[in-house]
């Protein structure tokens, strides 16, 4: 069974950056899929931040490229996000999720929220 | 970049049949999905390739597409069907992978 996991600091001051790792078990990173993240602001709809192939080729949202960096670690067999410089705009439940062309996103972590305050 | 457009709510009665749209200039080219996401939860794919169900998902979801619209249906809908929906779908040349809808919201009167 497939399980994703996220973790990391629920409280980020503005400007800094906020730093999410997803954990995943019962499936090698290695072996294939996408792997990225997606948040969701306190009442609103699902945004896309970005995706790694497991080749390691990346995908960002435009409206985020400029901050956003996904990375992952195969020998951990984990993904993470770093997101810099930010605002209360950026508090959202964040999840990583598993995705495939012509699968979809079929496992998804439970959500981590993640507030911006000082 | 690339949109997906939903309607913001959608309401039925206990027994009729919800018909979720999702419109993109992509879809003729690319697949379409669908999430279903109660309060508190996260999403929970329901329909992948258009209209391809995921096993467990009931038998009362189903989609389809005609050209930049793809549709969830929800036959005989039930209480517990109440929850927020997304499309998502990728853009034509796959530069962005995963886009979202806005979301539906569906009512069960």
């Amino acid at each position: 069974q497939v399980q994703l996991q996220e973790s990391g600091p629920g409280l980020v001051k503005p400007s800094e950056t906020l730093s999410l790792t997803c954990a995943v078990s019962g499936y090698s990173i290695s072996s294939g899929y996408y792997w990225g993240w997606i948040r969701q602001p306190p009442g609103k709809g699902l945004e896309w931040i970005g995706s790694i192939y497991h080749s390691g080729s990346t995908y960002y949202n435009p409206s985020l490229k400029s901050r956003v960096t996904i990375s992952v670690d195969t020998s951990k067999n984990q993904f993470s996000l770093k997101l810099s410089s930010v605002t209360a705009a950026d508090t959202a439940v964040y999840y990583c999720a598993r995705g495939e062309e012509g699968i979809g996103l079929d496992y998804w972590g439970q959500g981590t929220l993640v507030t911006v305050s000082s | 970049s690339y949109e997906l457009t939903q309607p913001p709510s959608v309401s039925v009665s206990p027994g009729q049949t919800a018909r979720i749209t999702c419109s993109g200039d992509a879809l003729p080219k690319q697949y379409a999905y669908w999430y279903q996401q109660k309060p508190g939860q996260a999403p929970v794919l329901v329909i992948y390739k258009d209209s391809e169900r995921p096993s467990g998902i009931p038998e009362r979801f189903s989609g389809s597409s005609s050209g930049t619209t793809v549709t969830l249906t929800i036959s005989g809908v039930q209480a517990e069907d109440e929850a927020d929906y997304y499309c998502q779908s990728a853009d034509s040349s796959g530069t962005y992978p995963w886009v979202f809808g806005g979301g539906t919201k569906l009512t069960v009167l």
